[in-house]
């Protein structure tokens, strides 16, 4: 199985600053069709994941153009380029290269300090 | 609107039996593959089963093998999950998802959830 590692676990950031996660897999994410699916979600307090980023890079409909996505292979990285209120959560990397099964990172809490 | 509404959730001895339903609504429900993700309290996401859109593919997690069954009814726009044997490691909320497949593969939509609590 595909092992996600996130870091840090915990991020506080001050609003308006950047915020950066890193995701790191224990094989490379590039499939056979030459793509690498690498996800990011959104998890806000009591509620369910939504979908910020898909194939390392890419930002689902409705998604701030502050979440950008980036890397390759085996490390990836979420940025978001000036944190707001609304921001605060757990963000989870993701990969759908290769399953069963579908793996996730543990996790990283984002807080406002 | 993409619409996936959970049920079923609730508390359960060990050993006992449980079966969530999600119910699809605003899409193509059988153009889907659908998946069952759980959240312990307190923990991160896991991946729970696998079902092709037209369910002749189907896929479980080492943790629940054997223990539980995914189904759909595509004529009901509505998946399943029945949970058997259950262990207090399964106590968790349950969310179903809808997979996008071919060169995308990403989970676009999820459920609300349901909580499952298995305690004695």
């Amino acid at each position: 199985d595909i092992v996600m590692t996130q870091t840090p676990l915990s991020l506080p950031v001050t609003l308006g600053q950047p915020a950066s996660i890193s995701c790191r897999s224990t094989q490379s994410l590039v499939h056979s069709d030459g793509n690498t699916y690498l996800s990011w979600l959104q998890q806000r307090p009591g509620q369910p994941p939504r979908l910020l980023i898909y194939k390392i890079s890419n930002r689902f409909s409705g998604v701030p153009d502050r979440f950008s996505g980036s890397g390759a292979g085996t490390d990836f990285t979420l940025k978001i380029s000036r944190v707001e209120a609304e921001d605060v959560g757990v963000y989870y990397c993701m990969q759908t290269t290769q399953f069963p099964p579908y793996t996730f990172g543990q996790g990283t809490k984002l807080e406002i300090k | 609107e993409v619409k996936l509404v959970v049920s079923g959730g609730g508390l359960v001895q060990p050993g006992g039996s449980l079966t969530l339903s999600c119910a699809a609504s605003g899409f193509t429900f059988t153009s889907y593959a659908m998946n069952w993700v759980r959240q312990a309290p307190g923990k991160g996401l896991e991946w729970v089963s696998y079902i092709s859109g037209g369910s002749s593919t189907i896929y479980y997690a080492d943790s629940v093998k054997g223990r539980f069954t995914i189904s759909r009814d595509n004529a009901k726009n509505s998946l399943y999950l029945q949970m058997n044997s259950l262990r207090d490691e399964d106590t968790a909320v349950y969310y179903c998802a809808r997979d996008v497949r071919g060169v995308l593969k990403y989970f676009d939509f999820w459920g609300q959830g349901t909580l499952v609590t298995v305690s004695s």
